[in-house]
């Protein structure tokens, strides 16, 4: 059974930094591309980073570059997203998704942890 | 970017009835259009993926269909467990995929 299980989240001041971590298994994490998507307390999904199976090719939403760095590691099926100078406007709940097919051929979500909350306040 | 745009954003049905969401894409996506169900407080799960493959698991009566701009998502006998939000999504232009606006389905 597929299963992903995100952890981090918590309260952060603005300008703060939180890691989110994403243990995988049930798969074989590394033959499959690797999301971060949040969504914001009432409101809907936005996509936020990607990374490919070899850590070869990575993407950020504009929302988030250059504050955020996404990250894995096969060996431990382990994906990570490291969030610095957070804002107000970062706060939600953040999922990690794997997509539904293998290698990085185009492909929406199969796949959905139970996601792990992020709160920027003072 | 895409911009994926949904109608309605709400409505209220009842059990029983036939309903039909809609997605419009802002440029040709062919057919890498998914749908996808969230629940209060539970992360979302998808439904249907190339426009109108079942998702394996995925009752029936979801159908899902369009190619190019136009969208829809059908459920055609309404039942308790399908009172939701539901979600389309472009991969077109895989990876940055992008996200309807939802629309929720509430008892009427």
């Amino acid at each position: 059974e597929v299963q992903l299980v995100e952890s981090g989240g918590g309260l952060v001041q603005p300008g703060g930094s939180l890691r989110l971590s994403c243990a995988a298994s049930g798969f074989t994490f590394s033959s499959y591309s690797m999301n971060w998507v949040r969504q914001a307390p009432g409101k809907g999904l936005e996509w936020v980073s990607y990374i490919s199976s070899s850590s070869s090719t990575i993407y950020y939403a504009d929302s988030v570059k250059g504050r955020f760095t996404i990250s894995r590691d096969n060996a431990k099926n382990s994906l990570y997203l490291q969030m610095n100078s957070l804002r107000a406007e970062d706060t939600a709940v953040y999922y990690c998704a794997r997509d539904r097919r293998g290698g990085s051929s185009t492909s929406c979500y199969g796949y959905w942890g139970q996601g792990t909350l992020v709160t920027v306040s003072s | 970017a895409i911009r994926m745009t949904q109608s309605p954003s709400s409505f209220s049905a009842s059990t029983g009835d036939r309903v039909t969401i809609t997605c419009r894409a802002s440029q040709g996506i062919s057919s890498y259009l998914a749908w996808y169900q969230q629940k209060p407080g539970k992360a979302p799960k998808l439904l249907i993926y190339a426009a109108s493959t079942l998702q394996s698991g995925v009752p029936s009566r979801f159908s899902g269909s369009g190619s190019g701009t136009d969208f829809t998502l059908t459920i055609s006998c309404l039942q308790s467990e399908d009172f939701a939000t539901y979600y389309c999504q472009q991969y077109y232009s895989y990876p940055l995929l992008t996200f309807g606006g939802g629309t929720k389905v509430e008892i009427k």
